[in-house]
């Protein structure tokens, strides 16, 4: 099974609207991290958040973990129609081999 | 360019065929890993490899065999292809926890479909 599951599996927001995701896990970790993926194309890291820390920003990213709750989301603000992707959540274990977990994604659709 | 390159692209395979997905990184990275992406899904480790010698299984690991002789290259090799083995394999490679930068660099991906 998935170590992340994403919350909700879909959503559908106006141009200029925010975005929130949510990402729950199992396990202790090292780190969060969240990717993006345009359809048919590959990964692309967005941002990461390590366990001592509660909140990280990039750009108009904004990413909290709450390692009490094992819990995170990612806001995207001012969306944008370019921000259409899947947004997947990935978790860092803390065993020496540090797997990178994956959830099951979130489907953004932002409408002109 | 520095990255992680996997070919083919696109394959196409019948029931019980072999094929070897390759995949090379230019970065030094000690650690790759395998993982699939069926539609709708995120991504399943295969395997992974921590350095040159040594590899381990992740957590679908069934159906698919993993060496890595040398620190640039980590091939999948499916012995026996089946339907069910129909995905998107992305390979990906990272930098070591200590770095300051840390992180993951993933490959554009292998579509496979097996009829």
């Amino acid at each position: 099974s998935q170590q992340g599951e994403e919350d909700p599996q879909a959503l559908s927001i106006q141009e200029g609207e925010n975005a929130t995701m949510n990402c729950s896990y199992k396990t202790s970790i090292n780190n969060l991290q969240w990717y993006r993926q345009n359809s048919g194309r590959g990964l692309v890291h967005l941002i990461l958040i390590r366990s001592n820390e509660r909140e990280k920003h990039s750009g108009r990213l904004r990413v909290t973990l709450d390692t009490s709750k094992k819990s995170s989301s990612l806001l995207i603000t001012a969306s944008r129609a370019a921000d259409t992707a899947s947004y997947f959540c990935a978790t860092d274990g803390w065993d020496s081999s540090y797997k990178l977990i994956f959830g099951s994604g979130t489907r953004l659709l932002v409408r002109p | 360019n520095a990255g992680v390159t996997q070919t083919p692209k696109f394959q196409v395979l019948k029931t019980g065929q072999s094929m070897t997905l390759q995949c090379a990184q230019d970065m030094n990275h000690e650690y790759m890993s395998w993982y699939r992406q069926d539609p709708g899904m995120g991504l399943r480790l295969i395997h992974y490899s921590v350095g040159a010698g040594i590899t381990d299984q992740g957590e679908v690991p069934n159906g698919y065999n993993v060496s890595r002789s040398t620190t640039e290259d980590f091939p999948l090799r499916l012995l026996s292809a089946a339907p069910s083995q129909t995905s998107v394999y992305f390979c990906a490679s990272r930098t070591e926890p200590r770095d300051s930068n840390y992180g993951y660099t993933f490959g554009s991906g292998t579509r496979l479909t097996v009829v």
